[in-house]
């Protein structure tokens, strides 16, 4: 059964740079799937932040584009996020999720998250 | 882009049925037949509740449905029980490889 676990740093300064990676347990992440990152800020909704493929492919949220780099080790079977310049809104609960092709839009299953405080 | 719109809380009793409804625009919600939901108890992962509007994952009981009329899609709990308590998102693709969630509603059963 496919689990998906985040990891990274629980405090991060402002303007510096948030690292997040999600390792990917009994499924492979070159299969015909894509991988998610979304995140949810203190008493607000989900927010896409956006999709890698195996093939080095990515989709941002326009949002977030010019800060959101993402990449993908199929060695560990594992993808990252990075968000750079970061400032207090960007505390949230991070997930990541598997992702369906067809429809861009099904995540299942996800990560149980991990907690971000921006704060220095 | 704007989050989907959903209603920020709604209640019933145990055996009675509710609706959250999702509203976007026809770039989103009303524009592809790919709106998912999902259930959130607080410190668990997000589960997939419906997927392609009316579609229910394995696993899922039958008590949980989706539909779609224009630009609103709407899911629907019948016999409501007590662990259906939770926040519920709706979540739609929005095109050029695009995704907007929507604000959250929280379900409380009476």
């Amino acid at each position: 059964q496919v689990q998906l676990q985040e990891s990274g740093p629980g405090l991060v300064k402002p303007s510096e740079t948030l690292s997040l990676t999600c390792a990917v347990s009994d499924f492979s992440i070159s299969s015909s799937y894509y991988w998610g990152w979304i995140r949810q800020p203190p008493g607000k909704g989900l927010e896409w932040i956006g999709t890698i493929y195996h093939s080095g492919s990515t989709y941002y949220n326009p949002s977030l584009k010019s800060r959101v780099t993402f990449s993908l080790d199929t060695s560990k079977n594992q993808f990252s996020l990075r968000l750079s310049s970061v400032t207090a809104a960007d505390t949230a609960m991070y997930y990541c999720a598997r992702q369906r092709m067809t429809g861009f839009n099904w995540f299942d299953p996800w990560g149980l998250g991990t907690l971000v405080t921006v704060s220095s | 882009q704007s989050a989907l719109t959903q209603p920020r809380s709604v209640s019933g009793s145990p055996g009675q049925s509710v609706t959250i409804s999702c509203t976007g625009t026809s770039s989103d919600v009303g524009g592809y037949n790919y709106v998912s939901w999902y259930q959130h108890h607080p410190g668990k992962a997000p589960k997939l509740m419906i997927y392609d509007v009316t579609q229910r994952p394995s696993g899922v009981p039958d008590r949980f449905s989706g539909s779609k009329s224009g630009n609103t899609a709407s899911l629907t709990i019948s016999g409501l029980q007590a662990d259906d308590e939770a926040d519920y998102y709706c979540c739609s693709y929005a095109g050029s490889y695009n995704v907007l969630f929507g604000g959250g509603t929280k379900l409380t059963v009476l």
